[in-house]
């Protein structure tokens, strides 16, 4: 099993343009998350998915888009990039949503915008 | 609003030394407690919680709940600087945040040889 892949592994955009996180899990996990991690504020969710088909909010989810149409994949879509969004983003899946169930990481993705 | 607050925020210790690192919590109905190990990459699952006075131990790590002051802690004897790492405290809450992790801004530890 590969587990959690993140591509790119690094990016830098200009403000304005618009590009697609992709996140990949072989687990067959249900439950699959995006987080931002900036310094000093830990992990915060941007968006989550539940199953196929059924995507959610989470707390900071202001200038991103997701979809669900396949168990596997889970891409973050920026729409206009903004300095504020310059982090470190990761993906996350689990057999279903909470913490009885044990999430597993991606390697991240570094994005700075200018 | 939930939340979860960890401290100290960073800790620089010696090799050898014992640390301690706390979180605390707020939220609405709490349901477990994670601590995640974080390196250079992405954070890395190290115990769930779910009943209070119940250590889980793993090698020289190990943490306990406390429901009823609403926290827990998490121990490392004998520290290595293969323990330098950012340390996540994560809370799952089943109402508010509808079953999702708040995680906890993080300890940064650095273990000096």
């Amino acid at each position: 099993n590969a587990g959690v892949t993140q591509t790119p592994k690094f990016q830098v955009l200009k403000t304005g343009q618009s590009m697609t996180l992709q996140c990949a899990q072989d687990m067959n996990h249900e439950y699959m998350s995006w987080y931002r991690q900036d310094p000093g504020m830990g992990l915060r969710l941007i968006h989550y998915s539940v199953g196929a088909g059924i995507t959610d909010q989470g707390e900071v989810p202001n200038g991103y888009n997701v979809s669900r149409s396949t168990t596997e994949d889970f891409p973050l879509r920026l729409l206009s990039a903004a300095p504020s969004q310059t982090s470190v983003y990761f993906c996350a899946s689990s057999y279903s949503r909470g913490g009885h169930n044990e999430q597993f990481f991606g390697p991240g993705t570094r994005l700075t915008v200018l | 609003e939930d939340k979860v607050v960890q401290s100290p925020l960073s800790l620089v210790v010696h090799e050898g030394d014992t640390v301690t690192l706390n979180c605390s919590y707020e939220v609405t109905n709490f349901r477990s407690l994670l601590w995640y190990k974080q390196e250079k990459k992405a954070p890395t699952f190290l115990f769930m919680l779910t009943s209070s006075g119940i250590e889980k131990k793993s090698g020289r790590l190990s943490s306990i709940l406390d429901k009823k002051e609403l926290s827990s802690i998490l121990n490392i004897t004998a520290t290595q600087t293969g323990d330098s790492a950012i340390y996540l405290c994560a809370v799952e809450d089943y109402g508010g945040s509808q079953g999702n992790l708040i995680f906890g801004k993080g300890t940064k530890l650095s273990v000096k040889p």
